[in-house]
């Protein structure tokens, strides 16, 4: 069993539309959550960043940390053609960026 | 442009052949970080180095091998190629120098892409 599991998609969902992007995990030592986002035949580019549990709200986008049901979510509201991209979840357990264990991402696209 | 520069972008060899992928950080950045990205096992972590020295390993082959030099650019050797090792090879940087803080932030390049034929 993977440490981190992702649901590969693809996800095609309608401009406008409300998407969530969702990871579990089995390491319970995981404190630092991480999403990414990875367009065509580019680097991954980091998103958003949270510690422990809690929500955290940046423009059109919202992540969400559980960490009671090692669960993780990111939701994209009022979805645009440019979101389209694949979202990896990433996670540490020790303040910075060491040993990062990622999701195998999930492709998402946008449909005008 | 995340300012980590990556050559070469495209790679076709042969098996049992040997390869050097190089990074160039961003500027000032200490930390140079090795991912290799296939379709089934997503972005998996191979070594860090900081400032020259080794820091982390991950899940990297004996027959990688990996390096920073003084310039902080970093070279990842791949010998005794196998058809499995094709896969897209990232990295990233992270850690200016006199950073007291670290968010997490990995910055990418834009890949090395390796096909063992």
């Amino acid at each position: 069993q993977k440490e981190v599991e992702q649901d590969p998609g693809p996800l095609s969902v309608p401009e406008g539309a409300i998407v969530s992007l969702n990871c579990t995990y089995s390491n319970s030592a995981f404190q630092y959550f991480m999403w990414y986002r990875q367009y065509s035949r580019k680097g991954p580019e980091l998103l958003m960043y949270t510690y422990s549990s809690g929500n955290k709200e940046d423009g059109r986008f919202t992540a969400q940390v559980d960490k009671s049901s090692k669960y993780i979510s990111l939701f994209i509201r009022d979805s645009q053609p440019s979101d389209s991209a694949t979202y990896l979840c990433a996670m540490s357990e020790n303040f910075g960026n060491e040993k990062l264990t990622f999701g195998t991402g999930t492709r998402l696209t946008i449909i005008p | 442009d995340s300012g980590v520069t990556q050559t070469p972008k495209h790679l076709i060899t042969a098996t049992g052949q040997r390869v050097t992928l190089r990074c160039s950080p961003r500027s000032g950045d200490l930390s140079v970080y090795w991912y290799q990205q296939s379709l089934d096992q997503g972005l998996q972590f191979l070594i860090q180095y900081y400032n020259g020295e080794e820091r982390a390993k991950g899940n990297i082959l004996e027959r990688f091998s990996a390096q920073q030099f003084p310039d902080l650019h970093s070279e990842l050797n791949l010998s005794s190629l196998e058809l499995g090792d094709s896969a897209l090879y990232f990295c990233a940087s992270s850690v200016p120098s006199g950073s007291v803080s670290v968010t997490g932030e990995l910055f990418f390049g834009e890949g090395s892409r390796l096909t063992v034929l």
